[in-house]
């Protein structure tokens, strides 16, 4: 199976733990997306790589939250100090090419759970 | 403010009956148009997707949406549901390195 794959699935943390999540794109995507997603919303953006550069976070990825793609491929998330708030489903995606009109394929997601 | 809303949280439709999805958008410009499902267990997956030409596009699964400017809308349609159809779909706008999905609406299908 070549698709996006993220790792792990599920997570459960306590409160003020550090957790980190990484997600694998499909091999010659370029492009790297991190989302995030509470339960009854949908997807919100994050932010996004293109090759191992980070262009865009949104103001939703607070200093708590880092991301890095340091060789243009797998990807990690980090979040220092959870809170609960932070309990949700985290979804990675990649797509080829440069633009935003590419069609983005999702992993699985990790569910993290903070107590 | 940008925003793009799907009205309606769930529907049921029988199997084999029509369905359409509203979606209804706030921005400046044409945005790009997207419509993503998520089905039980499974990653979210492209139907369908829209920048200019043709107001009518045709996606995977017999789905399709038509996109009217005059109502910034992008509704999601198909002639017969499938049991298989049952998920979660999103409309997802994209406009100057914004991008937004929409809420979801939840699709049951009744036998």
């Amino acid at each position: 199976d070549t698709g996006v794959s993220q790792d792990p699935r599920h997570k459960i943390t306590k409160r003020g733990q550090n957790v980190t999540f990484r997600c694998d794109p499909i091999s010659e995507h370029n492009r790297l997306y991190w989302y995030r997603q509470t339960l009854g919303q949908g997807p919100e953006f994050l932010t996004y790589f293109q090759n191992e550069a980070q262009l865009e976070k949104s103001r939703l990825l607070s200093d708590r939250f880092s991301a890095e793609r340091p060789k243009g491929s797998f990807s990690t998330l980090e979040i220092q100090r959870t809170e609960q708030g932070d309990s949700a489903m985290y979804l990675c995606a990649s797509s080829g090419g440069s633009g935003w009109y590419n069609e983005q394929f999702f992993g699985p997601g990790t569910r993290l759970t903070v107590l | 403010a940008q925003s793009v809303t799907q009205p309606d949280i769930h529907i049921t439709v029988s199997e084999g009956a029509s369905l359409e999805l509203r979606c209804n958008y706030s921005y400046g410009a044409t945005p790009y148009l997207f419509w993503y499902v998520q089905s039980p267990g499974q990653g979210l997956q492209l139907l369908l997707k829209y920048f200019s030409g043709d107001t009518l596009v045709q996606g995977i699964k017999g789905f399709e949406a038509e996109f009217k400017r005059s109502q910034s809308s992008f509704n999601l349609r198909k002639p017969s549901v499938h049991w298989s159809d049952a998920a979660e779909y999103f409309c997802v706008v994209y406009n100057n390195n914004d991008m937004r999905f929409g809420a979801g609406t939840r699709l049951t299908v009744k036998p």
